[in-house]
């Protein structure tokens, strides 16, 4: 298995334009997470999927941001519209259990300009 | 509620020094533990767990119940250790991962 698989690696877009994030989990994971990870706050939990649904979506920031998991091997982040504040790195990570390790994606850096 | 306190933001030792990396974390049950480490360009990795009880590239860390810390300790510091240093709690009835603010080890030469 190539582990989880995030693309694009880099996004650059303007503010206001709507940007997609995408990921791949590990197969077999019935986990996935989606992390942000700025200098200031670090690594903050956005939402999480258990068997392809939304258990909880507390840490999304705003109303902008949405993340869909239409099936067992791919998710989606999406921020409509972007603003320059939204800027950093965006993981993906997945784990076969609450209690297991999650292995994480190689990440998209979003910069908003 | 969960929560992982990661003190120190940026961390720099001596190559051969000590280093610890602090961890305080709160929860109400029993929850499990981990270390994960980013190197520089590569993606988040687990480095060790509490459970397993095991010294990965010479860390250890230790659950302290009482003091509410999984502090992670290297005797002798080397120069490929520099990384950032996230500490992460699984409450098993909240079922997800939270981390701490991470911290940014150097190891001069």
């Amino acid at each position: 298995d190539a582990g989880v698989i995030q693309s694009p690696r880099h996004e650059v877009t303007e503010m206001g334009q709507e940007v997609t994030l995408r990921c791949k989990p590990i197969s077999g994971h019935d986990y996935l997470f989606w992390y942000r990870q700025t200098m200031m706050r670090g690594l903050e939990l956005l939402i999480y999927f258990n068997n392809n649904v939304p258990i909880d979506d507390s840490g999304m920031p705003e109303d902008r941001f949405s993340a869909k998991m239409p099936n067992a091997s791919f998710s989606t982040l999406k921020i409509q519209p972007s603003e320059p504040r939204d800027s950093a790195v965006y993981f993906c990570a997945s784990s076969s259990g609450p209690m297991h390790e999650a292995f994480f994606g190689q990440g998209t850096r979003l910069t908003v300009v | 509620a969960q929560r992982v306190t990661q003190p120190e933001k940026l961390l720099s030792v001596f190559k051969g020094a000590p280093v610890e990396l602090k961890c305080n974390y709160s929860y109400s049950g029993s929850p499990e533990l981990f270390w994960y480490v980013q190197y520089s360009r590569q993606r988040l990795q687990l480095l060790l767990r509490h459970i397993s009880r095991e010294s990965i590239k010479g860390f250890t860390a230790d659950l302290n119940k009482g003091e509410t810390s999984f502090h992670l300790k290297k005797p002798f510091a080397q120069e490929e250790d520099s990384a950032m240093y996230y500490c992460a709690l699984n409450g098993g009835s909240a079922r997800q991962l939270t981390f701490g603010s991470g911290t940014q080890l150097t190891v001069l030469p």
